[in-house]
């Protein structure tokens, strides 16, 4: 029973490289969401995916792209990356964007931008 | 864009004391309050989910409730142990909007108990 798994764990990107999170779920949750901690900020929604086939923007978008590849997968891209991304990760999921059951969320990925 | 905000930011307790924090976040268009635990070097977990005015959830020696009129929520530990030493955060859920349907955190309550 696997729930949310975020690959990779850790990373460091020089600036101006691109990579892709992973996330995926086993749960058959139709939502999926994309958050980054940052020290005193809590966690804030990059994007999230209320079913498949659809992403919307979340509250800090900017650098970064989606993909909803299936209703198990839901990856975050970083085309570009800076310094101001360097954060912890975190992708979730629930079991319906409407009703109110809570978040699982996965272990996270740890990026260091230099 | 809605505003949770948690207090205190962070709380020292002694073994056995019982401890509250509290959640305030706006009351127009409310759909959903959450609790989350989350420990050091793990992921949030879910508490409670709370919808209803007056709602009151329990879970062991950890309790909630929930005022949706005036936004606010409080989270009580009865007893505390140093295993209820975690991050405590809660997060609003609105209707309507192009918001609809998202978590906003508060930036949590650092709980740490010394035996």
């Amino acid at each position: 029973n696997a729930g949310v798994t975020q690959t990779p764990k850790f990373q460091v990107l020089k600036t101006g490289q691109s990579m892709t999170l992973q996330c995926a779920q086993d749960m058959n949750h139709n939502s999926m969401y994309w958050y980054r901690q940052d020290p005193g900020m809590g966690l804030r929604l990059i994007y999230y995916s209320a079913s498949e086939g659809t992403t919307d923007k979340g509250e800090v978008p900017n650098g970064y792209n989606v993909s909803r590849l299936n209703k198990r997968e839901f990856s975050l891209r970083l085309e570009s990356a800076a310094p101001s991304q360097t954060s912890v990760y975190f992708c979730a999921s629930s079991r319906r964007d409407r009703v109110n059951y809570g978040y699982t969320f996965g272990s996270g990925t740890r990026l260091t931008v230099v | 864009i809605l505003n949770v905000e948690q207090s205190p930011q962070s709380l020292h307790v002694q073994e056995g004391d019982s401890t509250n924090f509290t959640c305030s976040f706006p009351s127009s268009n409310f759909y959903a309050l959450h609790w989350y635990r989350w420990e050091t070097a793990k992921s949030p977990e879910a508490l409670f989910v709370m919808t209803l005015n007056g709602d009151e959830k329990k879970k062991g020696r950890i309790s909630a409730t929930l005022n949706t009129k005036e936004g606010y929520s409080y989270l009580y530990i009865k007893g505390s142990q140093p295993e209820d030493s975690a991050t405590y955060l809660c997060a609003s859920k609105n209707a309507g909007g192009t918001s609809y349907g998202k978590l906003t955190f508060g930036q949590g309550t650092i709980l740490t108990v010394h035996p």
